[in-house]
């Protein structure tokens, strides 16, 4: 069965530094998400991506982040540089031609993010 | 239904009898919802969605009730089985259907 895949699955760094979490989609789909998680709360929104622009962003989403499709199958966060509240588990998901057709959201197995 | 913080709500049962986990969303325009399933240290699994001109779905083992005069939703899961314990979260789509909100999310905890 196809699966969205995370990469890495922890990483730790310290805090200032620049981090990127890659994903690779699902192959067939063209709607791209991250979501973040922080330890015991619910996941929330940061991002959508469609057509190689940001679609929606949240109030989380602030200039520190920035979301890239460098090639034709992977999809990364960069987060520019960290602080300690962005600890957090880091969901990417994809959708295929929007909910509309019958495509639901995916996700992958999430990218745990440390900051020291 | 919802929660704030650290605290989720527990749902506990005993395996074979049927959950009801429940949901409350915010947003009356929302189309298009969907129940998830959590496990620790994993990401969340689609279980089941429903639309909003639909008031019930079922599935293999689960079906989703919306209420949208209350905008209240439902997962009921029956015969419920030790593998069925996890975080269940609701998710609401927005209209543009770029964006998921979760909702806070229930524990379901299934005792042998």
């Amino acid at each position: 069965e196809p699966e969205v895949t995370q990469t890495p699955s922890h990483q730790v760094t310290q805090m200032g530094q620049e981090v990127i979490l890659r994903c690779v989609p699902i192959s067939n789909h063209l709607y791209f998400y991250w979501y973040r998680q922080i330890l015991g709360q619910k996941v929330e929104f940061l991002v959508s991506f469609y057509n190689n622009e940001i679609s929606e962003k949240s109030e989380i989403f602030d200039d520190q982040f920035s979301v890239e499709r460098p090639d034709g199958s992977n999809f990364t966060l960069k987060i520019r540089s960290t602080k300690l509240e962005d600890s957090a588990m880091y969901f990417c998901a994809s959708s295929g031609l929007g909910w509309d057709s019958g495509n639901t959201i995916y996700f992958g197995e999430g990218s745990w993010l440390t900051v020291v | 239904g919802e929660s704030v913080g650290l605290h989720l709500p527990t749902l506990s049962v005993q395996e074979g009898d049927n959950s009801i986990i429940n949901c409350a969303y915010s947003n009356s325009a929302s189309d298009y919802f969907i129940w998830y399933k959590q496990e620790s240290g994993k990401g969340p699994q689609f279980i089941i969605d429903i639309r909003s001109n639909m008031d019930k779905r079922q599935g293999q083992r689960v079906t989703v009730l919306l209420n949208k005069t209350v905008k209240h939703l439902s997962l009921q899961i029956a015969a419920t089985q030790p593998g069925d314990s996890a975080v269940y979260f609701c998710a609401e789509l927005n209209n543009a259907g770029n964006m998921l909100t979760f909702g806070g999310g229930t524990r379901l905890m299934v005792k042998p």
